[in-house]
C-alpha cells in the first residue's frame, strides 16, 4: 500500500468525449505527478503539480490538464479525447520536489472507444 | 534513441535461477528507480538508488555512474516475482522510464 488512490478503476469513453481523473496524494504530500502509460510501454510524463501550479509538462498537448488541491488530491482532465488517449493513467505523489522518492497510484484504464 | 533503455525485453527462468535485468541511460540523473508492476498496472518502487549498491531481501540493485549502467539481480527467483521490472531515472523533477523487463518465473 503505497497511500495513493485513483479513481476511477476503468473508465470507458468515445472519440470527442472529456474525462476527468483523480488522485488522492499521500497526506503531506505537495507533489503530484501524473504519467500516460500505453499498452506494451514505460509510463510518460505529463505533468506535474507542486502547491497547487504546474510545475513541469512532458511532450503532451493542451487538452490535457490538470488541478492539484489543498488536501492533497488532484485531477488529470483530457478533452477532446482520441482512440490514443487510450492508456493507463498513473499518478504519483512525493513529500517534495526536492525528494526522489515517488509513491505510485494504482492507476486509472482509459479505453477510448 | 530511447533516453532509458533496458535489455533483455523479455526474459523467461526456471524457479531457482538468478536473474540480471540491465539499463542504461543517457541523461544526468538525480537518481536511478527500479520498478515493478503486476498485471493490473500498479507500481511498486523497490530501489531508489544515486551510487553503490543496495539489497532487500532477494534483490540487489547496482549502478555505475561513470558508465551510466545499473542493474537489478534477483537471486534464487520464484514464480511470484513474474513481474514487469521498470527502471527510471529522476531528471529535473520528473522520471523517465524503460519500456520495462518482462520476467516469467516457471515452477
Amino acid at each position: 500500500e503505497t497511500g495513493v488512490t485513483q479513481s476511477p478503476t476503468h473508465l470507458i469513453k468515445t472519440r470527442g468525449q472529456q474525462v476527468t481523473l483523480r488522485c488522492s496524494s499521500q497526506s503531506g504530500h505537495n507533489t503530484v505527478s501524473w504519467y500516460q502509460q500505453a499498452l506494451g510501454q514505460g509510463p510518460q510524463f505529463i505533468f506535474q503539480y507542486y502547491r497547487e501550479e504546474e510545475n513541469g509538462r512532458g511532450n503532451f498537448p493542451p487538452r490535457f490538464s490538470g488541478l492539484q488541491f489543498p488536501n492533497y488530491s488532484s485531477e488529470l482532465n483530457v478533452n477532446a479525447l482520441e482512440l490514443d488517449d487510450s492508456a493507463l493513467y498513473l499518478c504519483a505523489s512525493r513529500l517534495d520536489r526536492g525528494t526522489d522518492t515517488q509513491y505510485f497510484g494504482p492507476g486509472t484504464r482509459l479505453t477510448v472507444l | 534513441k530511447n533516453e532509458v533503455e533496458q535489455s533483455p525485453q523479455n526474459l523467461t527462468a526456471q524457479e531457482g535461477e538468478f536473474i540480471t535485468i540491465n539499463c542504461s541511460y543517457s541523461v544526468g540523473i538525480s537518481a536511478l528507480h527500479w520498478l515493478q508492476q503486476h498485471p493490473g498496472g500498479g507500481i511498486v518502487s523497490l530501489f531508489m538508488l544515486s551510487s553503490g549498491k543496495k539489497k532487500h531481501g532477494r534483490l540487489i540493485a547496482t549502478i555505475n555512474i561513470q558508465e551510466k549502467h545499473s542493474s537489478l539481480h534477483i537471486t534464487a527467483s520464484h514464480p511470484r516475482d513474474s513481474a514487469v521490472y521498470i527502471c527510471a531515472v529522476s531528471n529535473t523533477d520528473k522520471l523517465i522510464f524503460g519500456t520495462g523487463t518482462r520476467l516469467q518465473v516457471f515452477p
